[in-house]
């Protein structure tokens, strides 16, 4: 099956630094990928839509400047958090669609990123 | 994305059906029903997905109503593994593919 990668797994940083989580598809291209958070006990909530190639889609309320999202190849999406201060720790998430299914019947999702800022 | 009403949370004994019921009573005729499932510390991973028809796959069963107004997703004998949060997801074919998660069902499996 399709495996989409996550990297880091889990990181620590301090409040003000910048933190970039990588998404990549690795036995599949894909044109779109999307990012999630989940904060603790909570559902998921999408947080933008990562176009190769073209500017990322922000869901309401998500500030791009804060959340940097770069999708330079099709197996590559990262998303940047810019200046990370405490209430951003969470649980990140991201998936992809195989490029060229007209109706992806599946979205395959990576197995996440736990960012916590001190 | 129409939205979908689940149960907060579900008990099953191991090794016994589970019966996750997803309300939809918004859905239009372009909508596909997906369910995904969470494991603890983990992304979500694909279970079923269907229009109308009721289907069938190695890891579970959707039941969907004659009226589609809400669904069904069976597993056949739950296992210890199976204890995670279920979603039911509304899916238009003509979308960009995103995806918007609900609450979700939290299922735990009793041994």
């Amino acid at each position: 099956g399709a495996v989409v990668s996550q990297h880091p797994s889990r990181v620590i940083c301090k409040s003000g630094t910048s933190v970039k989580i990588e998404c990549r598809s690795l036995d599949f291209q894909a044109t779109t990928m999307f990012w999630y958070r989940q904060f603790p006990k909570k559902s998921l909530m999408l947080m933008a839509t990562s176009n190769e190639g073209s500017k990322a889609t922000y869901e309401q309320g998500v500030e791009k400047d804060k959340f940097l999202i770069n999708h330079a190849s099709l197996t590559l999406s990262t998303l940047t958090v810019t200046s990370a201060h405490p209430e951003d720790s969470s649980f990140y998430i991201c998936s992809a669609n195989p490029t060229g299914r007209i109706l992806p019947e599946t979205q395959y999702f990576g197995p996440g990123t736990r960012l916590l800022v001190l | 994305d129409a939205k979908t009403t689940q149960p907060n949370s579900m008990e099953s004994n191991e090794e016994e059906p589970v019966h996750l019921p997803c309300n939809h009573s918004t859905i239009s005729g372009t909508d596909y029903i997906h369910w995904y499932r969470q494991l603890p510390s983990q992304g979500p991973e694909y279970v079923i997905h269907g229009l109308t028809s009721n289907v069938n796959n190695r890891m579970a069963s959707l039941a969907i109503a004659e009226d589609r107004k809400s669904s069904t997703l069976i597993l056949h004998r739950a296992t210890l593994r199976d204890a995670a949060v279920y979603y039911c997801i509304l899916r238009d074919s003509s979308n960009t593919g995103k995806l918007i998660f609900g609450q979700g069902t939290t299922l735990q499996v009793k041994p």
